[in-house]
């Protein structure tokens, strides 16, 4: 079973232009979530999807920040317009369900996608 | 010290000891789970235990949880010099979804 997936692995913009990666979670894992580390600090939480809607977006930075996912499939994460700050590792992670309150199941991490903003 | 905090940021063993790792945090939680990072590429699942767990144990894995203490404990027994990785715990508090809370990890290296 292929495990999380995400495209580019590697992606070096300049300032001001935009940036689209993808994630293509466990084949059926309605749950999706973005997670970003920026040099020296820890992973961070950027949102959460079930299905495809937006269960907690609560961790986007700003508005240049837009995600999707069309279709309950692979999400797609855009800056528009990148600013050097944005510069890390984008990880996407899936998990089969949403526990809530009963407790929660492992999410499973792709590779992740190394942005450089110069 | 933020949450999910682990301790050491970097720890150093030969290869056949034991490595232990800890982890503390602030609110309650639903779950803790561990991941390994190799150099350069993704997160990988290692263990996940719940908060009405005290320990779990997955072949040289050795998890503990003391909610009392909101604090966890990550033991690899008979270390292998392919364990040289980076560590994190993370936490999905009490009633606030899935989100995962890191810590800044331990760097652990295993020398052969």
């Amino acid at each position: 079973e292929a495990g999380v997936t995400q495209f580019p692995s590697h992606s070096v913009i300049e300032k001001g232009q935009t940036v689209t990666l993808r994630c293509d979670p466990i084949s059926g894992h309605d749950n999706l979530y973005w997670y970003r580390r920026v040099m020296g600090k820890e992973i961070k939480f950027l949102l959460h999807f079930v299905k495809e809607s937006k269960q907690d977006e609560s961790g986007m930075p700003n508005n240049r920040f837009l995600a999707e996912r069309t279709g309950g499939t692979y999400s797609t994460l855009k800056v528009q317009p990148a600013e050097l700050e944005d510069s890390g590792v984008y990880f996407c992670a899936s998990s089969q369900d949403y526990g809530g309150l009963a407790g929660s199941y492992e999410q499973y991490f792709g590779p992740g996608t190394r942005l450089t903003v110069t | 010290s933020q949450q999910g905090e682990e301790d050491p940021q970097a720890l150093s063993i030969q290869e056949g000891e034991n490595a232990t790792m800890n982890c503390s945090y602030k609110t309650s939680i639903n779950n803790l789970q561990w991941y390994r990072q190799n150099s350069g590429r993704g997160l990988v699942h290692l263990i996940l235990i719940r908060s009405n767990e005290r320990e779990k144990h997955s072949g040289r894995l050795r998890v503990t949880l003391d909610t009392s203490k909101k604090s966890s404990s990550l033991l690899i027994t008979a270390s292998r010099a392919a364990d040289t990785a980076s560590y994190f715990c993370a936490t999905d508090a009490y009633n606030a979804g899935n989100m995962l809370t890191f810590g800044g990890g331990t760097r652990l290296m295993v020398k052969p």
